[in-house]
């Protein structure tokens, strides 16, 4: 079964800081995707960011971006800029391919609990 | 505006009553899904539904009940079985398309509390 673990259960930073949030997984697919998803005070959950294992590439959304290292199972995000609106608690997230038989189903950490402050 | 809609946002229920959460989605999307989340312990899905009429039991479905009788909707039933039902309840849905792609919508939850 595949587990998803971050270690950091809360995290704070300087507002215009660059800020790192550690994820690291579990899984003998080779094939499989990973995702950061916000979730602001207000509760309600949206996607940052996602990666696909077979693309050596980091992902990049603005200010958000990933380092993905496949042989270590290891997914940290990296926001660089930091702003107030960042404050949330953040999840990453694993998932098979659909025809690995997931579902589109997600399994998540979690999560990381991020302050940033003025 | 397209989303998706649970309610009610806060909910109160004695011990042993079934209650039944509503989430409703005005996306078209056919993949929905209902998760517990607990403090401490991330998101855990309960049920998920691909298709009308079908719907298939998550990590943690003991003491859930869903139906899925129309894709717009899919409501999650909290029964008397399920032993801490005090949470907080995410729908979710998603396209086909979007499956494969893990990119989940999200409503704005339900908290249940069981006195």
């Amino acid at each position: 079964a595949q587990t998803v673990t971050q270690s950091q259960p809360e995290m704070s930073v300087q507002e215009a800081e660059t800020v790192t949030l550690s994820c690291t997984y579990d899984t003998s697919e080779n094939n499989y995707y990973l995702f950061w998803y916000k979730q602001p005070p207000s509760r309600q959950m949206i996607l940052v960011i996602r990666q696909e294992a077979y693309k050596q590439q980091n992902a990049t959304e603005n200010r958000f971006s990933v380092n993905f290292q496949k042989a270590a199972k290891s997914f940290s995000l990296k926001i660089s800029d930091s702003q107030l609106g960042d404050t949330a608690m953040y999840f990453c997230a694993f998932m098979k391919p659909f025809y690995g038989g997931s579902q589109g189903n997600l399994i998540f950490g979690k999560g990381t609990k991020l302050s940033v402050k003025p | 505006d397209g989303g998706i809609t649970q309610s009610p946002k806060y909910l109160f229920r004695k011990e042993g009553q079934n209650v039944t959460l509503s989430c409703e989605q005005n996306l078209n999307h056919d993949a929905m899904y209902w998760y517990r989340q607990d403090p401490g312990q991330g998101l855990r899905l309960i049920y998920y539904s691909q298709i009308v009429n079908d719907f298939q039991k998550g990590d943690i479905a003991e003491g859930y009940s869903v139906s899925r009788e129309k894709k717009e909707s899919f409501p999650l039933t909290v029964t008397s079985a399920q032993k801490n039902p005090t949470a907080f309840y995410l729908c979710a849905s998603s396209t086909k398309d979007r499956v494969n792609t893990g990119e989940l919508f999200f409503g704005e939850g339900s908290r249940l509390t069981v006195l």
